[in-house]
């Protein structure tokens, strides 16, 4: 069955600190995954996505997320935490026929 | 460029009554249109998708519908709202397969 877990409900890092979100899938077919954020009360928005090219992709906002089909994680990384990335970030992972399923979600405290 | 207007943004309604919400997107044709609700600390839960007009297909049994009566408008609806049925609604759409989001509507059914 195809799934995705995210590892930490909250997620708490100083300004300036690295920032790493986890996730992990489980796909029988090459996966399209995806990082999306969300700000307080509003909708999502795509941070980055792989689609089996580069196995390093850059997103916005300084985001990056690396794919590791041994280990089946597409974990989220910034060097350097801002006040403005606090938010709530989404691992997704698109299982075909139009469908798209999310994790839970990782909230992202920053601290100054 | 495309857009994506979902409205309204926060709804309180009463038990036992109607509901509708809609969603038009704009600057694409024919683009695949999604309903998802996200309920607090859970992940999103997709609730009906279109692939064209009138096509809609149904994930998860519940109290609610969908209707897609023009190409790039969607419409969520109940006909009595449930205490359950409250929660964050969001519109989205897609080209292939990512998704683009609407600002969401939240619904506190009371």
């Amino acid at each position: 069955a195809q799934s995705v877990t995210q590892l930490g409900s909250h997620v708490s890092v100083s300004e300036g600190a690295l920032v790493l979100l986890r996730c992990n899938y489980s796909s029988s077919v090459p996966p399209y995954l995806f990082w999306y954020v969300q700000y307080p009360n509003q909708g999502l928005q795509l941070l980055l996505k792989y689609t089996s090219a580069a196995t390093l992709v850059k997103g916005i906002n300084g985001f990056e997320a690396e794919f590791k089909k041994s280990e089946t994680s597409f974990h989220l990384t910034k060097p350097s935490a801002h006040m403005s990335d606090a938010a709530e970030y989404f691992c997704a992972l698109y299982t075909g026929g139009f469908k798209t399923i999310f994790g839970a979600g990782t909230r992202l405290f920053v601290k100054a | 460029s495309q857009t994506i207007h979902q409205w309204p943004a926060t709804l309180v309604q009463p038990v036992g009554s109607p509901l509708s919400l809609e969603c038009t997107v704009e600057g694409t044709s024919n683009p695949n249109l999604y309903w998802y609700r996200q309920a607090a600390g859970r992940g999103l839960q997709l609730l009906f998708y279109s692939v064209g007009i009138g096509q809609i297909s149904s994930e998860v049994p519940q109290n609610l519908s969908a209707s897609r009566p023009q190409d790039r408008q969607f419409i969520l609806s109940s006909k009595k709202l449930l205490l359950s049925d409250s929660g964050f609604y969001l519109c989205a759409w897609g080209p292939n397969t990512e998704a683009f989001f609407g600002q969401g509507t939240r619904l506190t059914v009371v």
